[in-house]
């Protein structure tokens, strides 16, 4: 199994500052084939499902707020809020679907400062 | 709109069996794969199972394999996760996602509300 690690498990960030999350894999998602990056990154809010932010990487969801970011590649991946604002806070989480396996990271919990 | 409804989640004795059904509307089901994911109770997110468009081919996390099951009724838009030999760390509410592309290798969106299945005697 392609094994997903977050760093870090926890985040305080003051209001309009960036937010950095890192998610590592274990093993390349990346398809030489295509060129892509099999990688999404969710967000997750108390008591709700998780909503889908990014995919390919670094393709944001249709409706997500153009402060998030996805880059990397390989086995290295970051999600980046360019301006944290206090809806922000949730857990985040990457997954790979390289394989399926579908894992996810241990998930990065954000809070405001 | 893409709607996932679970249902079938309760309390359940160590050893016992529960049946999960996930209704989707909104989308063409028989074009998707699907999965099940769970979350412990404070913990984070675990894929489960997933199942082809056709349900020809199924696959299953080592923590499950040989006891869930998962299949779907394309004519009734549903999917499903028979559990079996429940054990209390199966405890967790349980989601049914949709692949956001076509094929088995995807992203989950979107995600259902859940239905929580708890495991204790």
């Amino acid at each position: 199994d392609i094994v997903m690690t977050q760093s870090p498990d926890s985040l305080a960030v003051s209001l309009g500052e960036r937010a950095t999350i890192n998610c590592k894999s274990s093993q390349t998602v990346l398809y030489s084939s295509n060129n892509k990056n099999y990688l999404a990154w969710y967000q997750q809010k108390p008591g709700q499902p998780p909503k889908l932010l990014i995919y390919w990487a670094s393709t944001r969801e249709s409706g997500v707020p153009d402060r998030f970011s996805g880059s990397g590649s390989g086995t290295d991946f970051t999600l980046t809020i360019s301006s944290l604002q206090a809806e922000d806070v949730a857990v985040y989480y990457c997954q790979q679907y390289y394989n399926t396996g579908y894992t996810f990271g241990q998930g990065t919990k954000l809070e405001i400062k | 709109e893409v709607q996932l409804l679970e249902s079938g989640g309760g309390l359940v004795q160590p050893g016992g069996s529960l049946r999960l059904s996930c209704a989707a509307s909104g989308i063409t089901f028989s074009s998707y794969a699907m999965s099940w994911v769970r979350q412990a109770p404070g913990k984070g997110l675990e894929w489960v199972s997933g199942i082809s468009d056709t349900g020809s081919r199924t696959y299953y996390a080592d923590s499950v394999k040989g006891r869930f099951t998962i299949s779907r009724d394309n004519s009734k838009n549903t999917l499903y996760l028979q559990m079996n030999s429940l054990r209390a760390e199966d405890t967790a509410v349980y989601y049914c996602a949709k692949l956001g592309v076509l094929g088995t290798l995807g992203w989950f969106d979107p995600w259902g509300q859940g239905t929580l299945v708890t495991v204790s005697s």
